[in-house]
């Protein structure tokens, strides 16, 4: 059972450059969200989805957007990468935002020079 | 808005003791509190979740209390090992239940 899956696992950018983000999970699970992990912040919410078809702002959305065109799939897109977000990525999913755990992949490493 | 602190960054302690780590939020009191554990270069792994009408949840040598007065968590690993060395990270959904807080996380560091 492979739970969530990220693809790539580094990547190095230039500054304007654009790149997407990948994240699977296997676990039929409705919930899907993208952090980013920058030392001494925590993990940050960037965008959410709630199913299929739906996407939402989180805390730290600007210069991404994300899309859910299948349930066990949700893309990050960065159209013009600023140095700004060079940071690691993290998907995670969750059958809902009740009271169940979220399951991590084991994030991205992005650098953008 | 909502915050959630935890207060030490790094706690040092010695193989067979008790680590105790705390996580404090403010502003509003969310009905459950979750705590993960996540290893360099590692996603966080889910460990526990106490409801705000639990006191106290226990997964073997793991316990955790849910103190809404004092708007207080503290998270307990009982006879620690070195395996134990770690950042563990508190979370709380936010008031308007759409997402999960995460605090900056404790690293602990267990020696033998």
């Amino acid at each position: 059972n492979a739970g969530v899956t990220q693809t790539p696992k580094f990547r190095v950018l230039k500054t304007g450059q654009s790149m997407t983000l990948l994240c699977a999970q296997d676990m039929n699970h409705e919930y899907m969200y993208w952090y980013r992990q920058d030392p001494g912040m925590g993990l940050r919410l960037i965008h959410y989805s709630v199913g299929e078809g739906t996407t939402a702002k989180g805390e730290v959305p600007d210069g991404y957007n994300v899309s859910r065109l299948k349930k066990q799939n949700f893309l990050l897109g960065l159209e013009s990468a600023a140095p700004s977000q060079t940071s690691v990525y993290f998907c995670a999913s969750s059958y809902s935002m009740g009271f169940q755990p979220q399951h991590f992949g084991d994030g991205t490493r992005l650098s953008i020079l | 808005s909502q915050k959630i602190e935890q207060n030490s960054e790094a706690l040092n302690i010695q193989e067979g003791k008790t680590a105790t780590l705390t996580c404090n939020y403010t502003n509003y009191s969310p009905a459950y509190l979750q705590w993960y554990r996540q290893d360099p270069g590692r996603g966080p792994v889910f460990l526990l979740l106490i409801r705000e009408n639990e006191k106290e949840k226990r997964k073997e040598r793991l316990k955790v209390t849910f103190d809404t007065t004092l708007k207080q968590s503290l998270f307990h690993i009982t006879a620690s090992q070195p395996a134990d060395s770690a950042t563990y990270l508190c979370a709380l959904v936010n008031q308007a239940g759409t997402a999960l807080i995460f605090g900056k996380g404790t690293t602990l560091s267990v020696s033998s």
